[in-house]
């Protein structure tokens, strides 16, 4: 069974420019949440996604955004980068939300210049 | 106070020994908790997975949850250098059915040397 795959790996943007990350859950996943990861603040939660609808977020600025699509593939979008976005972004899925069971991709890693 | 510390170590020790590794929580309502491994430039993997208090084995991973101490541990027996990883504690409040947010500790870097 293929893992949670996330694309692209690597990413390097300037600050005020946009960038989209693009998560695929496991088969048969149906829910997907996103973390930041940076060395100062560790893994944080952006947001978390069911059936196309988002159920939690974090505490993140308005830039920050998400969607789910109906296959449950879900998209990440940070608008006007500062450089203090620059991290490893990481997308999880899970069966559903009954489970804390979250099941992790290897990340898409930004860099803001 | 952050709602959950973990030493960030580094932590070295030689192929074999017991590694202990340790977080404090700050939130009564966390019930359930979760022990990830990471290895460098890959997303965090799912060790071991807590309800409540009380211990869980699996292999050389033992898992304890202290609820009255707000403080887990994990425990790895006869460590191996292959276990040379960031371990991150993560922890989370809610119940079956609602939103999940997993709160997690900054992670401890070990390093087991052969």
């Amino acid at each position: 069974k293929a893992g949670v795959t996330q694309t692209p790996r690597y990413l390097i943007k300037t600050r005020g420019q946009q960038v989209t990350l693009s998560c695929s859950p496991i088969s048969g996943h149906r829910s997907v949440s996103w973390y930041q990861q940076t060395p100062g603040q560790g893994l944080q939660f952006l947001f978390e996604y069911f059936s196309e609808t988002q159920r939690n977020k974090g505490n993140f600025p308005g830039r920050f955004s998400g969607r789910q699509f109906s296959n449950s593939r879900s998209e990440m979008n940070v608008s006007t980068l500062e450089l203090g976005d620059s991290a490893l972004y990481l997308c999880a899925s899970s069966l559903d939300t009954s489970t804390e069971k979250l099941f992790f991709g290897s990340g898409t890693q930004l860099s803001v210049l | 106070q952050k709602e959950v510390e973990q030493d960030p170590g580094p932590l070295s020790v030689p192929e074999g020994a017991i590694v202990s590794l340790n977080c404090t929580y700050s939130n009564s309502a966390f019930q359930y908790f979760m022990w990830y491994r990471q290895y460098s430039r890959k997303g965090p993997e799912l060790l071991m997975y807590t309800y409540s208090s009380g211990n869980k084995e699996d292999g050389r991973f033992t898992a304890q949850v202290d609820k009255s101490s707000k403080y887990i541990s994990l425990f790895i027996r006869d460590s191996q250098p292959s276990d040379s990883a960031t371990y991150l504690c993560a922890m989370s409040a809610n119940s079956g059915g609602s939103n999940y947010k997993l709160t997690f500790g900054k992670g401890t870097l070990l390093t087991v040397n052969p």
